[in-house]
């Protein structure tokens, strides 16, 4: 079983507030992703890094921004959080030198009033 | 871009029937193909995965069927269950170093009792 870890799980808060969603994973896996899903809908890709100090947009535009300054530890920053922001947020990991099997945590579900 | 289309949106079978999910993807460079399964409230996990190497691989009830030239593969649930209900993605990647999925739109299965 996959160690990869998201908190909160569930977080509710109001406009203009910045919020860090926080992932965490012990498998040492150099590649991490955040994705954005509305419940049961498509992953969009949202924001990607394959190491330390690395990190790249992904498919869909998105207003937050991430950090990667140790392997394990890849959090996700609105500075101002709005009502579109409301959806569920699902960190993933993956090994740099294998095919691309992805590891996700159980989300954090935001909601933005 | 790269893309994986995926079809039914969403399927309902009765308890014991089979569902059939389909997926087309359009990069020939593709060379591995997982299949995902999440259920309400948690991230995805990884369920079932093909090389093309092989037109078909089984695991208990799941199974997956390749066509190579017509760069089409499917998953199949044999004698579905209501525990399978679930929202079920596609992927395809490359399997090199530093490679990412590209994962298909998602189909939600609801198997009546």
């Amino acid at each position: 079983e996959a160690d990869i870890y998201q908190t909160p799980r569930y977080l509710v808060i109001g406009t203009g507030k910045k919020i860090t969603l926080e992932c965490s994973q012990t498998m040492g896996h150099d590649k991490m992703y955040w994705y954005q899903q509305d419940p049961g809908m498509e992953l969009h890709l949202i924001h990607y890094s394959y190491g330390v100090n690395s990190t790249e947009k992904g498919d869909l535009s998105s207003e937050s921004t991430v950090s990667r300054i140790r392997t394990e530890h890849f959090p996700l920053t609105l500075e101002s959080a709005r009502p579109s922001h409301t959806s569920q947020y699902l960190c993933a990991s993956s090994e740099y030198f294998e095919p691309d099997t992805q590891y996700f945590g159980p989300g954090t579900r935001l909601t933005v009033l | 871009q790269q893309q994986v289309k995926q079809s039914p949106q969403s399927l309902i079978v009765q308890k014991g029937g089979i569902s059939i999910i389909n997926c087309a993807y359009e990069n020939t460079a593709f060379d591995y193909f997982p299949w995902y399964q999440q259920f309400p409230g948690k991230g995805p996990a990884l369920l079932i995965a093909i090389r093309p190497d092989v037109s078909e691989k089984k695991e208990g009830r799941f199974t997956i069927s390749f066509n190579k030239s017509a760069k089409q593969f499917s998953l199949h649930i044999m004698d579905s269950q209501p525990g399978d209900s679930a929202t079920y993605f596609c992927a395809a990647g490359v399997e090199t170093s530093g490679s990412r999925l590209t994962f298909g739109e998602g189909t939600q299965l609801t198997v009546n009792p």
